[in-house]
């Protein structure tokens, strides 16, 4: 079973569309995280969700708007879509204690034509 | 700043050993951490460290922590091509941050 998973695992679009990426746990973990890798494989964490409550959003732009109906599941809007962009977007999740490390999806690939 | 820097690029031959280095940037981070990245997937944790360890070993794995300094390395001993791959140190600060460093891309030649 497959304990963190993202889809679609490739979304190409048009500048300006709206699009979202759906993730879901299930490791019964109480944390979940969006994180954009770019071309050079730089990972940047975007969002952290702990039981559905926001904790960290890390100066992302107003058009990406997470969603966490429960603490299973963590899903990003992306509104008026731009060149930039365009990455792999990687959805994680964590248990709260100690040295629990993160466990991650296999990626969203995002192209904007 | 929050960088985590590691060296980009690290090539060995198969059966040598590969020693990947990470400098961090907090010094109250309680865990660092090491994945490996293969293409087109998502990062798979290999190893961690609590952070008043100085070493710790997993079978062809070896973690240095030197905390003075804030640097971390992997040891990777008889690496094997199919250890190619992007290998990234984290760090964690607080409950719910990790910090990931820039990932070294390691090339095993055969």
């Amino acid at each position: 079973d497959t304990a963190v998973s993202q889809t679609p695992k490739y979304l190409v679009t048009q500048m300006g569309n709206d699009k979202s990426i759906k993730c879901e746990q299930n490791l019964g973990h109480d944390t979940m995280y969006w994180y954009k890798q770019d071309s050079k494989k730089f990972l940047k964490i975007m969002f952290s969700y702990n039981n559905k409550e926001l904790i960290i959003n890390e100066t992302v732009p107003n058009r990406f708007s997470p969603k966490s109906p429960d603490k299973a599941h963590l899903n990003l809007h992306i509104n008026s879509l731009e060149l930039g962009d365009s990455a792999v977007y990687f959805c994680a999740s964590s248990q709260d204690q100690g040295s629990q490390p993160q466990h991650f999806g296999d990626g969203t690939r995002l192209s904007i034509l | 700043g929050e960088d985590v820097e590691q060296s980009l690029f690290l090539s060995v031959r198969e059966g040598d050993s590969s020693v990947i280095n990470c400098t961090y940037t907090d010094s109250s981070s309680t865990y660092l951490y090491w994945y490996k990245q293969e293409p087109g997937a998502g990062l798979q944790l290999l190893t961690y460290i609590f952070s008043n360890m100085d070493m710790k070993q997993d079978q062809r794995l070896t973690v240095l922590l030197n905390k003075k300094d804030k640097h971390l390395s992997l040891r990777i001993a008889d690496t094997q091509t199919g250890d190619s791959a992007i290998y990234f140190c984290a760090e964690k600060k607080g409950t719910y941050k990790y910090i990931f460093g820039t990932g070294t891309r390691l090339k095993v030649l055969a």
